[in-house]
């Protein structure tokens, strides 16, 4: 099993441009996170899914998108790139909440310049 | 609401010193409580976790005891290796339905040969 995949790796961003996120889970988990690492913060939530077709915002849901037509496949979505949003950003996945083990991807660093 | 509280960082030790890394929350109910590790350049990764009060987690050498009564989960090595160098997250799961993960800052551990 890959786990969970996340691409690209890096990525640098103009303001004001827009880009998707791609998230990509094979252990048929129906939980899916988004999150963002910002230095000495710890993580935020940003949205989450509990199977496709439902989503909801999480802690810091301003200035992204979310979308979830597939089991496997969770992308975020920024519309209008800006400096605050200069972060690395984790997808994750779970069986369920709880007492559940999430899932990390290895992460994608985004800079907005 | 949910929140973690972690020891402010970094900690640099030498190889084969004791390490203690503390942890406190506040939550209603019984939580349920993690630690997550973070290696260079990766996603997080469970290194043990808790699910009811005076609970031991365990793993690769490393301990945490669930304390109700001071609402602690601190992570316990007795001997650390270079090789342990990492983000360490304490996080907590609460007791409610819905209830998303919510983690502490990260304590960035050095160990020294």
């Amino acid at each position: 099993n890959a786990g969970v995949t996340q691409t690209p790796k890096f990525r640098i961003l103009k303001i004001g441009q827009s880009m998707t996120l791609q998230c990509a889970q094979d252990m048929n988990h129906n939980y899916m996170y988004w999150y963002r690492q910002d230095p000495g913060m710890g993580l935020k939530l940003i949205y989450y899914s509990v199977g496709a077709g439902i989503t909801d915002k999480g802690e810091v849901p301003n200035g992204y998108n979310v979308s979830r037509s597939t089991t496997e496949d969770f992308p975020l979505r920024l519309e209008l790139a800006a400096p605050s949003q200069t972060s690395v950003y984790f997808c994750a996945s779970s069986y369920s909440e709880g007492v559940y083990e999430q899932y990390f991807g290895p992460g994608t660093r985004l800079t907005v310049t | 609401g949910n929140s973690v509280t972690q020891m402010e960082g970094p900690v640099t030790l030498s190889e084969e010193a004791f390490l203690t890394i503390n942890c406190t929350y506040t939550a209603t109910g019984y939580p349920s409580l993690f630690w997550y590790v973070q290696y260079p350049g990766e996603g997080l990764q469970l290194l043990l976790k808790a699910t009811k009060a005076d609970d031991k987690g365990s793993n690769k050498g490393f301990e945490a005891t669930y304390r109700k009564e001071t609402t602690s989960f601190h992570l316990e090595k007795g001997s650390v290796q270079v090789s342990d160098s990492a983000v360490y997250f304490c996080a907590l799961s609460g007791e409610t339905s819905g209830s998303r993960l919510t983690f502490g800052e990260g304590t960035q551990l050095t160990v020294n040969p």
